[in-house]
């Protein structure tokens, strides 16, 4: 089965706080993408990030960092020194040669940034 | 930004009349997608298509129907509405590797159904 479990229904925190967003994912498929996305107020929905399995090199985006660990299946997403505008809900994503054409979701995260 | 607009934007309509939602995409992309947003579940695959003419369903398909009869076109048939259809509605956009590229989303159609 291919999953997605974002834990963290609701983070909040104060500008200028790192903050990290979990995503832990489950498939039996050894070739998989990993996707990041970001839904903030207005309600579009905004492309961050793809990884696939095969790459497990960290990235780092100015403030945005993602760890992908395939030994305990996460692909956590870590913004450092957040700001007001980082306020969103925030989507981690499955696809695989298994499900094809399908991406699974996980609930989201929402992050709020206070002032 | 990624050539994608849906159509309406909001909708009420009344449980059973019938509702279309079209999708529509200037970039020429092979694979589209239809999703619905609540709370709760995240986004949640109804239908996708991967040419014209070829569709496929996804996780949540029952009640829904999809056509594709031009590249640039994917329409999202809701045959006799019901009060657990009113959610926000998503299309996407991939390339040609399909679910192994990103998805480029519009910008969504709330529809309510009362």
């Amino acid at each position: 089965a291919q999953k997605v479990t974002q834990a963290q229904t609701e983070i909040s925190v104060v500008e200028k706080e790192d903050v990290t967003l979990d995503c832990v994912y489950e498939t039996r498929d050894t070739t998989y993408y990993l996707f990041w996305y970001k839904q903030p107020p207005s309600g579009e929905l905004v492309f961050l990030i793809r990884r696939n399995s095969f790459d497990e090199q960290n990235e780092i985006s100015g403030r945005y960092s993602w760890n992908f660990q395939k030994s305990t299946s996460s692909f956590n997403f870590t913004i450092t020194a957040s700001q007001v505008v980082d306020s969103a809900v925030y989507f981690c994503a499955l696809s695989s040669q298994f499900t094809g054409n399908q991406f699974y979701f996980g609930t989201g995260t929402s992050l709020t940034v206070i002032p | 930004d990624a050539g994608i607009t849906q159509s309406p934007r909001h909708k009420v309509t009344e449980t059973g009349t019938p509702v279309t939602l079209r999708c529509h995409q200037t970039e020429n992309h092979r694979y589209m997608y239809w999703y619905r947003q609540d709370p709760g579940h995240g986004l949640r695959l109804i239908h996708y298509s991967y040419g014209v003419k070829d569709t496929d369903k996804g996780e949540v398909s029952d009640g829904y129907s999809v056509s594709r009869s031009k590249t640039e076109d994917f329409l999202l048939t809701l045959e006799s509405a019901t009060s657990s259809q009113t959610s926000v509605y998503f299309c996407a956009i991939s390339g040609p590797g399909g679910g192994f590229h990103e998805q480029y989303f519009g910008p969504g159609t709330r529809l309510t159904v009362t």
